[in-house]
């Protein structure tokens, strides 16, 4: 089992969806981060979480550290959030465990 | 916005050839890293380096080294590339930066896909 679990997988959905990513992992953390890569590669860090809850924009992530599990929510999506969603969790020694990512498509 | 930046873009070369990638940051951060990438895979950590003169494996093994001889500069060497070299090479950083603060949030690079042929 990996130490870091995203779920989806792949999700597809119509726009103006409300979309939620969920991740969960297994080891003591310092801080959890959640990514987006576009298709090129290029990745962008959305949220750095070690408690609660962050917005930006039409972008909420939530950490619950007693669950060990955080999610990333979009609200009012649009086809140009497609991409990889990547969890990232900072254990001991500061090093970064990464999910498998979840891939998101929305249709117009 | 992010000031890391990563050369070449894109690298088509032949076995046995040796190559250099570049990693430049102007934020002044302590840590960098080198991450692998194939395809809809998830990235592994091959170099880190906590700060000038350090640098340490990561948790994929790989035929590539790393210097740190200045804050901003961490390039990425292939003595002889193979085949099996050919993925995406992400380079990232974070820590403390000029303004002397911890952020921990992570810059990353463009990426630079590398193909040996």
């Amino acid at each position: 089992k990996n130490e870091v679990e995203q779920s989806p997988q792949n999700l597809t959905a119509q726009e103006g969806e409300f979309i939620t990513i969920n991740c969960s992992y297994s080891v003591g953390i310092s801080a959890l981060h959640w990514l987006q890569q576009h298709p090129g590669g290029g990745i962008v860090s959305l949220f750095m979480l070690s408690s609660g809850k962050k917005k930006h924009g039409r972008l909420i992530a939530t950490i619950n550290i007693q669950e060990k599990h955080s999610s990333l929510h979009i609200t009012a999506s649009h086809p140009r959030d497609s991409a990889v969603y990547i969890c990232a969790v900072r254990g001991g020694a500061q090093k970064l465990v990464f999910g498998q990512g979840t891939r998101l498509t929305i249709n117009p | 916005e992010a000031d890391i930046y990563q050369t070449p873009r894109y690298l088509v070369i032949g076995t046995g050839k040796k190559i250099t990638l570049e990693c430049s940051q102007t934020m002044g951060h302590d840590k960098m890293y080198w991450y692998q990438q194939d395809p809809g895979m998830e990235l592994h950590l091959i170099h880190y380096s906590y700060g000038v003169n350090s640098t340490e494996k990561g948790d994929l093994s790989s035929e590539s080294t790393v210097s740190r001889i200045r804050t901003e500069h961490f390039p990425l060497t292939l003595e002889s590339a193979r085949p099996s070299h050919t993925s995406q090479y992400l380079c990232a950083s974070s820590g403390v930066g000029l303004a002397g603060r911890y952020t921990g949030e992570l810059f990353f690079g463009e990426g630079s896909r590398l193909t040996v042929l």
